[in-house]
Order: C-alpha cells, then sequence, then structure tokens
C-alpha cells in the first residue's frame, strides 16, 4: 500500500513570494490533515479535512495560508504572501473511517520550506 | 485545552543500555488517544504505538514497551537493549476524540526527546 504522497520535498522562496504544496493521502483515507513543524519543535496542527469539508482550521494563519481538498481526495495548501517565520516542514497525514475516533494518523515525507 | 509535556529534551547512552522516555500530558476529556511516533534524520514521522483512555494494560513490542497510567497522566516508553538506529527524536501526542463523527481530532504533540544512541 503506497504511503502518503508529498510534493515538492525543498522549495527555497523570498519574502512575500507564494508557495503551494501538493498532498495524496493514503487510497481510501478520508481525513487529511496538514501540520507545520518548525524546528526543533512537535508539529503544529494547521488544517484537518473530512473528504472535502473542513473540520478544524483554528489553528490556520488565515490572512495567508489557504488550504483545499475539492474532490476530497488530495490537497493543497497556500502560503501567500510568505514571511520569514514560515520556514518550516510541512507535513501532511491522513487517516482512515473516523467512525471510531482517534484514528492513526500517516505522515508523508513533508516539504520543507526555506524563505529568505 | 490539551498538552503535552515531554521534559527530556536530549538523552544520551550507550548502546545496550535501556532508555525511558517521559510523557505526561494534560486532558479534560474522558475520551482520548495517545500516540508514539518517531522522526529519523531524513525527517518522516514513524506511528510506534496507540493507546486509547480505556486501556491501561502495558504494551511490548520487541525492544519497545510502552507504561500508560492515568492516575499521573503519563504515557512513558522505554526501549530495552538500546541500539544505533534507535537514534532519533521521539514525539508523544494526543487526540480528543469526538465519538459524535466529523469532530476535530488533529494531534496535539509534544516538544520531542531527542535520542542519542552512542557505540
Amino acid at each position: 500500500e503506497a504511503g502518503v504522497a508529498q510534493s515538492p520535498r525543498y522549495k527555497i522562496i523570498e519574502k512575500r513570494q507564494s508557495v503551494a504544496f501538493w498532498c495524496n493521502p493514503i487510497s481510501g483515507h478520508a481525513t487529511l490533515y496538514w501540520y507545520q513543524q518548525i524546528l526543533g519543535q512537535g508539529p503544529k496542527l494547521l488544517i484537518q479535512f473530512q473528504n472535502n469539508g473542513v473540520v478544524d482550521d483554528s489553528q490556520l494563519p488565515k490572512d495567508r495560508f489557504s488550504a483545499e481538498r475539492l474532490k476530497g481526495v488530495d490537497s493543497t495548501l497556500k502560503i501567500q504572501p510568505a514571511k520569514l517565520e514560515d520556514s518550516a516542514v510541512y507535513l501532511c497525514a491522513s487517516s482512515s473511517n473516523r467512525l471510531a475516533g482517534g484514528e492513526t494518523q500517516y505522515f508523508g515525507p513533508g516539504t520543507r520550506l526555506l524563505v529568505l | 485545552a490539551q498538552k503535552v509535556t515531554q521534559a527530556q529534551t536530549e538523552i544520551s547512552v550507550v548502546e545496550k543500555e535501556d532508555v525511558t522516555l517521559d510523557c505526561v500530558y494534560e486532558t479534560r476529556d474522558t475520551t482520548y488517544y495517545l500516540f508514539w511516533y518517531k522522526q529519523p534524520p531524513s525527517g518522516e514521522l514513524v506511528f510506534l504505538i496507540r493507546r486509547n483512555s480505556f486501556d491501561e494494560q502495558n504494551e511490548i513490542s520487541g525492544r519497545y514497551s510502552w507504561n500508560f497510567q492515568k492516575s499521573t497522566s503519563s504515557f512513558n516508553f522505554t526501549i530495552t537493549a538500546s541500539q544505533v538506529v534507535d537514534s532519533a527524536v521521539y514525539f508523544c501526542a494526543l487526540s480528543e476524540a469526538q465519538y459524535s463523527g466529523g469532530g476535530a481530532d488533529g494531534l496535539t504533540f509534544g516538544k520531542g526527546t531527542h535520542l542519542i544512541i552512542q557505540p
């Protein structure tokens, strides 16, 4: 079974530019998450999707970050315009049907973003 | 609000020693899930274990074991006979799952413990 796929793996941009990250979850996984991991810290949830609907975006800086999962499969996270403090690893995770709650989340390899 | 504390920032041991990584959590929910993930230098988070709040049985998987104690809100992780390949950052995480369906269950992570196994 293929894991969570993310691209690109690395991205370097200048501040005020825009950037987009792509994630394809494990096949059949209804729930998709985006996390931000700043160097030396644990990941922090940005947004959670259930199919193509947003479940939780309370920690997403909505003035510059946006995310979508239009067809309920793959997802895109965008930053516009980027700031220096957005330098981090962006992790995508997915989990299976949520009837049981607290399902295990499986993570992709992440996208390392450096904002200069 | 939920919180996970991993007080040990870095631990360094010699190969074959046993090592315990501490995790203390805070939650007001009675139903929750606890997780441990491993993050090797490659950066990908690798799932190790999931435990729900109603199951306090300790678990052993090879050289790994976990001790869940609700009385002290702790979920500690022990590696027996450590090996160099165990070197990584280990994260403890908490999810306040919603049984109503469609609820938010994003993970709250601790800051991680960097484990260094010296040959």
